[in-house]
């Protein structure tokens, strides 16, 4: 069965403490992982999409990393504002399957 | 430009009633999906439309869940009879090209937040 796991369920951080989030997924033919942030009361907000493998994309103060059995998100000297619920998914046919976030508060 | 807008963003209804949520995709996307999300979880996956047709409804939890999308625009998710394990937050999503398609990416509504009391 298609799975995706994330861990920490919750993180706090203090502000400009560099952290890892992490994403491990379980899909027959992985066609595309995504990371999204969402806010309180918002819809999920697009950051990445990785295909294959070793690729890595990079936004501020952002970073996703892929290998063929998990994700990482690596925040590097995180400010306030990046508190947020990040969300892993990966594409199943045409559908995507959400993991249940990481919940990432960083202290001024 | 515009993103994707859904109305209402808050709903109250009583156990019993009909209700129905509205979503605006960006205008030229093909594809669109709702997604129901519970307090504390991801959003989980209910429905997708190809411009006018539904081609999955395969996460659409019971047959009081109806959803269409007429003139392959503007899309509405109607529930009936809405009972309290229906309270969620009703996302919508919308893509450029079909769904499944490698450089699809899904850009996301703000919610309807739906309480039954």
């Amino acid at each position: 069965e298609d799975q995706v796991t994330q861990s920490p369920e919750a993180l706090r951080l203090q502000e400009g403490e560099s952290s890892s989030l992490n994403c491990s997924y379980t899909v027959s033919g992985l066609r595309g992982l995504f990371w999204y942030r969402q806010d309180p009361g918002k819809g999920p907000e697009f950051l990445f999409t990785l295909y294959s493998a070793g690729e890595e994309k990079e936004k501020e103060r952002l970073k996703a990393t892929l290998t063929k059995k998990e994700s990482f998100l690596h925040i590097t000297a995180p400010k306030p504002e990046d508190s947020a619920t990040y969300l892993c998914a990966v594409r199943r046919d045409d559908k995507i399957i959400f993991g249940k976030g990481t919940r990432l508060h960083i202290l001024p | 430009g515009a993103g994707v807008s859904q109305s209402p963003r808050y709903k109250v209804a009583k156990r019993g009633q009909d209700v129905a949520l509205r979503c605006d995709p960006i205008s030229g996307h093909v594809s669109l999906f709702w997604y129901q999300q519970a307090l504390g979880q991801g959003p989980e996956f209910l429905t997708y439309f190809q411009n006018e047709a539904q081609l999955d409804k395969s996460g659409l939890p019971s047959d009081r869940f109806f959803a269409e999308r007429p003139e392959g625009s503007v899309s509405t998710l109607k529930i009936q009879r809405t009972q309290q394990e229906d309270s969620a937050v009703y996302l919508c999503a919308s893509s450029l090209y079909p769904g499944g398609a490698r450089t699809d990416t899904q850009y996301f509504g703000p919610g309807t937040r739906l309480t039954v009391l």
